[in-house]
């Protein structure tokens, strides 16, 4: 069936470090990959994502690679900040309308 | 633009109880998703809809139910409510266009189950 494998569940980086989330969908027709940041008490909110007909993007210090083949995708930040501890879900989604979360994973930047 | 918004912000039931949850999509959203929330499963799909049809459904028992007006509007139901289904309840709404969909979440409705 449909499943999205995330890891690791909890990660903790020194400020000004890199962290890096992985992903593997189990559905080849996901076409659509969303990451989404949830703050505590708050509501998921969109990072950044990737379609299927590209193989990385940017936005600033965040990046998402995507390998299709594999069924791989990942969550790169750079220069962590306090701000930037919060859980982090990957998403694949489904045409149509279905979007799949993994089960979070839990940043922790350390100062 | 107003975002996605979510009644009641929180319940308390007993079991065997009904709820029934609401959220109103960005203007102009016609797919609306409910998502369960809980401490380390994550967010799991419950179901989706567009244009007032149940598109998507994901595996969870025929207690919970939905459904979505002409407005967009859409209500989530829970009968007989069970202590498992204390939650964090999140719709989202998303345009739908193309080959792929931006959905954006609401605040949630906090339930419950005693």
């Amino acid at each position: 069936g449909e499943n999205v494998e995330q890891h690791p569940s909890t990660l903790s980086v020194q400020e000004g470090d890199s962290a890096v989330i992985k992903c593997t969908y189990s559905d080849s027709a996901s076409n659509y990959f969303p990451w989404y940041k949830q703050e505590l008490g708050k509501r998921p909110q969109l990072i950044i994502d990737i379609r299927s007909n590209v193989g990385e993007k940017k936005d600033q210090r965040i990046a998402v690679t995507l390998n299709k083949t594999a069924k791989h995708f990942s969550l790169h930040i750079t220069e962590t900040q306090p701000e930037d501890s919060a859980v982090y879900f990957c998403a694949a989604s489904l045409p149509p309308g279905k979007i799949i979360f993994g089960k979070g994973t839990r940043l922790h930047i350390l100062p | 633009k107003a975002g996605v918004t979510q009644t009641p912000r929180y319940l308390i039931k007993t079991r065997g109880q009904q709820v029934t949850l609401s959220c109103s999509p960005i203007s102009g959203h016609r797919s609306v998703s409910w998502y369960q929330q809980t401490p380390g499963q994550g967010l799991q799909f419950l179901f989706e809809y567009f244009s007032e049809t149940q598109r998507n459904k994901g595996n969870f028992p025929g207690r919970f139910s939905g459904r979505q007006f002409s407005n967009s509007r859409s209500e989530m139901n829970v009968s007989t409510l069970e202590l498992g289904d204390s939650a964090l309840y999140l719709c989202a709404s998303s345009l739908d266009t193309g080959d792929g969909k931006t959905q954006y979440f609401g605040p949630g409705t906090r339930l419950l189950v005693l």
